[in-house]
C-alpha cells in the first residue's frame, strides 16, 4: 500500500517535456523529509535518478530535474528521448509509519 | 565500486520460512552512517521498503510487516541477512538488496532475486 500517489501513466512525443506528480502528506513530504526519484528500465532494477528533491548523481543527465512544493514534488523530463521509456518511483521517509515509502509509480511512454 | 547481490530460494511454500542473503562489496557496514535494506517488488506492482540495518545495528522494519521479518548483518562477512516468516502467495515478489545512507535514499541496488510462494 504506497503512501505517495503518482499518475499510472504520462506520454510524451520526442523532444517534449512531461511531468510526474508525486503527492504525499504532512507527515512524509510535508514534514520536510527529503523526495528521491527512481528510474526502472524493463526488466532491471531501479536506480537513484534524483535525490535531495533536486539533485542528479553522477551521470544522470541534466534532461531530469525534480522540484518540491507543500506536501509534492515533481520529476520533470525535458527533451523526451526513447530511452526515457521507463517506470519512475518517487520515495521519502513518513514519520508516523516511521519507515520508508514509495509511490505508486508512472510508466513514461515515448510517443 | 558499491556492488550488492542477493542469495536465496526460488521457490518457498505457502507458511515457509524464507532467508535472503545480501552479499556486498565497496563498503562496510561498520562505516558511520551506513545502511543496508531490503525492498521487494510484486510482478507488475509498485517498490515496497521492508527493512533497514543501520551500522550501529539500529534496525527498522516496515509497520506492516514487522512481526514477519528479522534482519541481521555479519560486518565480518559483508554480509546481510532478512528472514520472513509465514510465507504467502501475495509474498511473491523480485526481492532487492539496498545501500543507503542517513541521507534516506537507496543510492545502489542489487540486480534482484525473484521468489515464488506456490505449493
Amino acid at each position: 500500500q504506497s503512501v505517495l500517489t503518482q499518475p499510472p501513466s504520462v506520454s510524451g512525443a520526442p523532444g517534449q517535456r512531461v511531468t510526474i506528480s508525486c503527492t504525499g502528506s504532512s507527515s512524509n513530504i510535508g514534514a520536510g523529509y527529503d523526495v528521491h526519484w527512481y528510474q526502472q528500465l524493463p526488466g532491471t532494477a531501479p536506480k537513484l535518478l534524483i535525490y535531495g528533491h533536486s539533485n542528479r548523481p553522477s551521470g544522470v543527465p541534466d534532461r531530469f530535474s525534480g522540484s518540491k512544493s507543500g506536501t509534492s514534488a515533481s520529476l520533470a523530463i525535458t527533451g523526451l528521448q526513447g530511452e526515457d521509456e521507463a517506470d519512475y518511483y518517487c520515495q521519502s521517509y513518513d514519520r508516523s509509519l516511521r519507515g520508508w515509502v514509495f509511490g505508486t509509480g508512472t510508466k513514461v511512454t515515448v510517443l | 565500486q558499491i556492488t550488492l547481490k542477493e542469495s536465496g530460494p526460488t521457490l518457498v511454500k505457502p507458511t515457509q520460512t524464507l532467508t535472503l542473503t545480501c552479499t556486498f562489496s565497496g563498503f562496510s557496514l561498520s562505516t558511520s552512517g551506513v545502511g543496508v535494506g531490503w525492498i521487494r517488488q510484486p510482478p507488475g506492482k509498485a517498490l515496497e521498503w521492508l527493512a533497514l540495518i543501520f551500522w550501529d545495528d539500529d534496525k527498522r522494519y516496515s509497520p506492516s510487516l514487522k512481526t514477519r521479518l528479522t534482519i541481521t548483518k555479519d560486518t565480518s562477512k559483508n554480509q546481510v541477512v532478512l528472514t520472513m516468516t509465514n510465507m504467502d502467495p501475495v509474498d511473491t515478489a523480485t526481492y532487492y538488496c539496498v545501500h543507503s545512507t542517513v541521507t534516506t535514499n537507496f543510492d545502489y541496488w542489487g540486480q534482484g532475486t525473484l521468489v515464488t510462494v506456490s505449493s
